[in-house]
């Protein structure tokens, strides 16, 4: 069974840009998370999709936004690029209406902000 | 305050020996979930064990145990005979409520290093 799959593997934009990651879940998995992990802050928590919602974001500013498509494949869009936003950015699937819904992680796409 | 607390930043230990690697949660949910990763240099983020807040016994995978007290509010990871593939980053993780998507919340992370 093929695993949380995301592209590219590394992105590299200048400021101001903007960045599009794309994350295809595990077959059968309908919910869609997103994850930061900056240099020094640790993992932090971006946004929830299921069932093609938006369910919950994290203490992100309105330029980070996504969508999650019919198939349950997820895209997460940052605008106005700051070197701050330069980070591992991890997707996480998981099957919903389960008690232990453990959510299972992308190899991460590694953005850098010039 | 910390919602998850992993007080270790670094780690090393001898091949084949145990070793544990403590979190310590801060919660009023009566409902919540615990979650110990694997992070090698890689990047991806490999699920070890979890265990629920209601479990009675406490949860083991493999080479993997989860030390679960609640009252302390601990959930301390114990690998048995470690390897040298164990090297790596490790972080606990905690879901408060039931439901579909809560979102994880996560410490600090280990770095544990395995010497030959």
């Amino acid at each position: 069974e093929a695993g949380v799959t995301q592209s590219p593997t590394h992105l590299i934009k200048t400021r101001g840009q903007q960045a599009t990651l794309r994350c295809s879940p595990i077959s059968g998995h309908t919910s869609v998370y997103w994850y930061q992990q900056a240099l020094g802050l640790g993992l932090q928590f971006l946004l929830w999709y299921d069932e093609g919602e938006e369910r919950n974001r994290g203490n992100f500013p309105p330029r980070f936004s996504g969508r999650q498509f019919p198939n349950y494949s997820s895209e997460l869009n940052v605008n106005a690029l700051e070197l701050e936003d330069s980070a591992l950015y991890l997707c996480a699937s998981s099957a919903a209406l389960t008690d232990q819904e453990t959510q299972y992680f992308g190899p991460g796409t590694r953005l850098l902000v010039l | 305050a910390q919602k998850i607390t992993q007080t270790q930043p670094g780690m090393f230990v001898q091949e084949k020996e145990a070793v544990t690697l403590d979190c310590t949660y801060d919660t009023s949910d009566p409902s919540y979930g615990l979650f110990w990763y694997k992070q090698p240099s890689s990047g991806e983020m490999i699920f070890l064990i979890y265990q629920g807040s209601y479990d009675q016994q406490n949860a083991t995978e493999g080479r993997y145990s989860l030390n679960f007290q609640k009252a302390r509010k601990s959930a301390n990871l114990v690998i048995s005979a470690s390897q040298l593939g164990d090297s790596a980053m490790y972080f606990c993780a905690m879901r408060e409520g039931r439901g579909a998507g809560n979102m994880l919340t996560f410490g600090g992370g280990t770095r544990l290093m395995v010497k030959p």
